[in-house]
């Protein structure tokens, strides 16, 4: 199947540090990008939706100068936590999307904010 | 809002037997199911998928259901073995259109004992 490849793996940072996380998409290139937080034992939930170019989408209820998306390639979208509070502490999946293709997800990021 | 429902929420088959998994969704207009498997700290992995113009597909000892009318769909795994035991999710992507956007269900953590 397709790889995407997400990093870092796992960030352990202090409070009011900002976190940049990596998701490429290296076999085939996305024109949409999402990104996701799940909460242990709970399902994913959409937080954006990251169109090559365009500005990302955000869910209600998800802040968008805190979580700032960038997808400056058809192959590489980045979320920003900003000024990230223990709150922010979370599984943080992307997955990478083409028309009529199946959603592939990176394997997460950890992050721990002290 | 669309929603998917997902049951049951944790599943103990002993190894060889059959597990199903079933999940209803909401938006008629939803023609794309997919469904994912998840292990400990890694991301989604895409095990099979079905979209609405068939009732039925196999592979190998997965095979998932749909039934448009009613809205539901399932996931049958046979002679499970102990590396299914993960968590698995099902997805219907929102809306009839191509935007990508899945809604997950809530998660069923299969433990297949030896």
């Amino acid at each position: 199947g397709a790889v995407v490849s997400q990093h870092p793996s796992r960030v352990i940072c202090k409070s009011g540090t900002s976190v940049k996380i990596e998701c490429r998409s290296l076999d085939f290139q996305a024109t949409t990008m999402f990104w996701y937080r799940q909460f242990p034992k709970q399902s994913l939930m959409l937080m954006a939706t990251s169109n090559e170019g365009s500005k990302a989408t955000y869910e209600q209820g998800v802040e968008k100068d805190k979580f700032l998306i960038n997808h400056a390639s058809l192959t590489l979208s980045t979320l920003t936590v900003t000024s990230a509070h223990p709150e922010d502490s979370s599984f943080y999946i992307c997955s990478a999307y083409r028309a009529n293709q199946p959603q592939h997800f990176g394997d997460g990021t950890r992050l721990s904010i002290l | 809002g669309e929603n998917v429902e997902q049951h049951p929420s944790t599943l103990s088959v002993q190894e060889g037997d059959s597990a199903v998994i079933k999940c209803t969704y909401s938006d008629s207009a939803s023609n794309y199911f997919p469904w994912y498997k998840q292990e400990l700290g890694k991301g989604p992995q895409l095990i099979i998928d079905i979209r609405s113009n068939v009732g039925e597909k196999k592979d190998q000892r997965i095979a998932v259901t749909l039934n448009k009318t009613a809205k539901h769909f399932s996931l049958h795994i046979t002679e499970t073995q102990p590396e299914d035991s993960a968590v698995y999710f099902c997805a219907a992507r929102y809306g009839s259109g191509n935007t990508g956007k899945l809604i997950f269900g809530q998660g069923t953590t299969l433990q297949v004992k030896p």
